[in-house]
């Protein structure tokens, strides 16, 4: 069964600091991987994500995310927060088998919220 | 293009009383998922359609809960009768299909009262 893990469910930074938030997987076949971003009163808007390819991937608002198969995890990163980055942040899973091919239930980590402080 | 469209966006009920979700899909996405989100928590799925189809309702609280979507397009998710501890956020996501990210609504978000 797929699952993943937010370590840390609040995390503070100063404004200009680097942003590091952690994701772990635990998953017989590495899956897709996905990072959300819900504000306040908000449905989850998609930062980026990781099927095949390149381990590093970039997404919106400066943000971007390294797969690592031999630690199972997908942390995010930003070299500068901004105030507009408080938010929560969620790590997303898909499942797939050996082949590749997803068995489609998206799983959702508790989510880190995210403090900038000026 | 228009996202995914959730009605309405807040409700409140008594305990006991019905409640309805209603949920239009980005155009041409197969896959549909109702998420439900408590306070403080990750979204955890109830159902998951692909067309017509309830591929995964697993998680659906089916003594209460039940859902449908009709010609593959809209779904309507209802609870029948609410319980205070169903208080939350409800979420509509839709997907081209897996391994395609998910797109979401902007919730509804739940008090029983």
């Amino acid at each position: 069964a797929q699952s993943v893990t937010q370590l840390g469910s609040h995390v503070s930074v100063s404004e200009g600091a680097l942003v590091l938030l952690r994701c772990n997987y635990s998953s017989s076949v590495p899956p897709y991987l996905f990072w959300y971003v819900q504000y306040p009163n908000q449905g989850l808007q998609l930062l980026l994500k990781y099927t095949t390819g390149a381990t590093l991937v970039k997404g919106i608002n400066g943000f971007e995310a390294e797969f690592k198969k031999s630690e199972t995890s997908f942390h995010l990163t930003k070299p500068s927060a901004h105030m507009s980055d408080a938010a929560e942040y969620f790590c997303a899973v898909s499942a797939r088998n050996a082949g590749g091919t997803s068995y489609g239930k998206l799983t959702f980590g508790q989510g880190t919220i995210l403090t900038v402080h000026p | 293009e228009a996202g995914v469209v959730q009605s309405p966006r807040y409700k409140i009920i008594e305990k006991k009383q019905p409640v309805a979700f209603w949920c239009n899909p980005i155009s041409g996405h197969n896959t549909l998922y109702w998420y439900r989100q408590n306070l403080g928590q990750g979204p955890e799925l109830l159902i998951r359609y692909e067309n017509e189809e309830a591929v995964d309702d697993s998680q659906l609280p089916k003594d209460r809960f039940s859902a449908e979507r009709l010609k593959g397009v809209d779904s309507t998710l209802k609870i029948q009768p609410a319980e205070l501890g169903d208080s939350a956020v409800y979420l509509c996501a839709s997907s081209p299909g897996p391994p395609r990210p998910a797109f979401f609504g902007q919730g509804t978000r739940l008090t029983v009262v």
